[in-house]
């Protein structure tokens, strides 16, 4: 069975403070590891990770993904209050038309 | 986003009712999916369907049914609802079937009582 494990579960800073976020993963069949962002409703496309070592950036999010030790890490910097959300992290184990396997999200506070 | 659409937004339900859930989209996506949200276990694929009539189970169908006469509709039925199925259920289309393609709609709100 695949899984997913995020860490912290939960996770309150101030503002203008850097977070890591930690995503761990075991599946079948790697294809893509993919971070979405989730405020009050529908979870939003952050990034998607293929190749290992190679880092995403925007703006002040990044991540990079270790295929190896099967884990990635979504950092965020000078974190605002606008970055309070739910960080999901999702692994597509090759049958991507058969889903994504999800974690269980990392909810991040940001204290002003 | 316009080009999903769920409804209804919220719904209250008795045990042992059927419901139906809708998803609506205007993209012409070949991949549509259903997902609970539950605290404590993240999203959970229930049901997802690759094209015309053709669907398949997820990793929690049981209780659930899907159908999808066109491409634009995705419906979800809980045939006989129990307070274990009060969630938050997201629908999601994707163009290829790969995660970065993924859309998802605004979420229903479904409490059973």
């Amino acid at each position: 069975e695949d899984k997913v494990v995020q860490s912290p579960l939960s996770l309150v800073v101030h503002e203008g403070d850097t977070v890591t976020l930690n995503c761990s993963y075991e599946v079948t069949n790697f294809r893509s590891l993919l971070w979405y962002k989730q405020e009050k409703k529908a979870p939003t496309f952050l990034f998607m990770l293929t190749s290992s070592g190679i880092e995403k950036k925007s703006g002040r999010l990044s991540s990079i993904l270790d295929k190896k030790e099967l884990f990635s890490i979504l950092n965020i910097t000078a974190t605002q209050t606008g970055d309070s959300a739910i960080y999901l992290c999702a692994v597509d184990s090759g049958g991507g038309a058969d889903g994504l396997t999800f974690g269980k999200g990392t909810h991040l506070i940001i204290q002003p | 986003d316009a080009g999903i659409t769920q409804s209804p937004r919220h719904k209250v339900t008795e045990t042992g009712t059927p419901v139906t859930l809708r998803c609506h989209q205007t993209e012409n996506h070949r991949y549509m999916y259903w997902y609970r949200q539950d605290p404590g276990h993240g999203l959970r694929l229930i049901h997802y369907s690759y094209g015309v009539k053709d669907t398949d189970k997820g990793e929690v169908s049981d209780g659930y049914s899907v159908s999808r006469s066109k491409t634009e509709d995705f419906l979800l039925t809980l045939e006989s609802a129990t307070s274990s199925q009060t969630s938050v259920y997201f629908c999601a289309i994707s163009e290829s079937g790969e995660g970065y393609g993924y859309t998802f709609g605004s979420g229903t709100r479904l409490t059973v009582v």
